[in-house]
């Protein structure tokens, strides 16, 4: 089973520059987050998706960042303009909900995108 | 809200020795569960071992086991037998049952010594 895939692994910007970043979840997982792990700390949901409806995205800064999830599948994650503190590594999981009762609430990491806004 | 807290910034075994890492959190839900994730320098954020809060008995996979300590909201992560592969950060996390949303200490740096 192929796991959570993201991509670029790492990019380089300027301040004030836009970025995406992309997500592709384990085939099945209706459920898909966006983490910040900012060097040092442990990480922080941004947003979270069921399908293609946001869930909680109360901890993302609405006014530069941005995501989707189109077709309830892939997601993207925005930011516009960046900002020095946005450098951070940007984690997608997903993680799988099924019926009344079935949950592992396992939620299931990709290699996470290092950014470094300069 | 919940909150997790690791205290140990970093710890340092010998290879072979057993080692435990230390977290407490906060919650004022009856239902929630715990994990241990492990992080290694590729980034990557591996499930080493989960805690459901009505079970009584500590979880246990292969040489990592949890003293969970429900009346003090302590779960510590004991780690035997170390090996150089441990080495890697690790996080403590509370996730509120039906929230779905992962809470995570600042973690802990593991060092294996040979």
């Amino acid at each position: 089973e192929a796991g959570v895939a993201q991509s670029p692994r790492y990019k380089i910007i300027e301040k004030r520059q836009s970025v995406a970043f992309w997500c592709n979840p384990i085939s099945g997982h209706a459920t898909l987050y966006w983490y910040q792990q900012i060097l040092g700390q442990g990480p922080k949901l941004l947003i979270q998706f069921q399908n293609n409806g946001v869930v909680d995205d109360s901890q993302l800064p609405k006014d530069r960042f941005s995501a989707e999830r189109l077709k309830g599948v892939d997601s993207t994650l925005k930011i516009q303009p960046a900002k020095l503190e946005d450098s951070a590594v940007y984690l997608c999981a997903s993680s799988f909900r099924g019926g009344a009762g079935q949950s592992s609430y396992e939620q299931y990491f990709g290699p996470g995108t290092r950014l470094t806004v300069t | 809200a919940q909150t997790v807290t690791q205290s140990q910034p970093e710890m340092s075994v010998q290879e072979a020795e057993t080692v435990t890492l230390s977290c407490t959190y906060d919650t004022s839900e009856s239902d929630y569960y715990l994990f241990w994730y492990k992080q290694p320098p590729s980034r990557q954020m591996i499930l080493v071992i989960r805690q459901e809060a009505y079970k009584q008995q500590n979880a246990t996979e292969n040489r990592f086991s949890v003293n969970f300590q429900k009346a003090a909201k302590s779960f510590s992560l004991k780690i035997s037998d170390s090996q150089l592969g441990d080495a890697a950060m690790y996080f403590c996390a509370s996730l509120q049952g039906g929230s779905e949303k992962l809470v995570f200490g600042k973690g802990t740096k593991l060092t294996v010594n040979p």
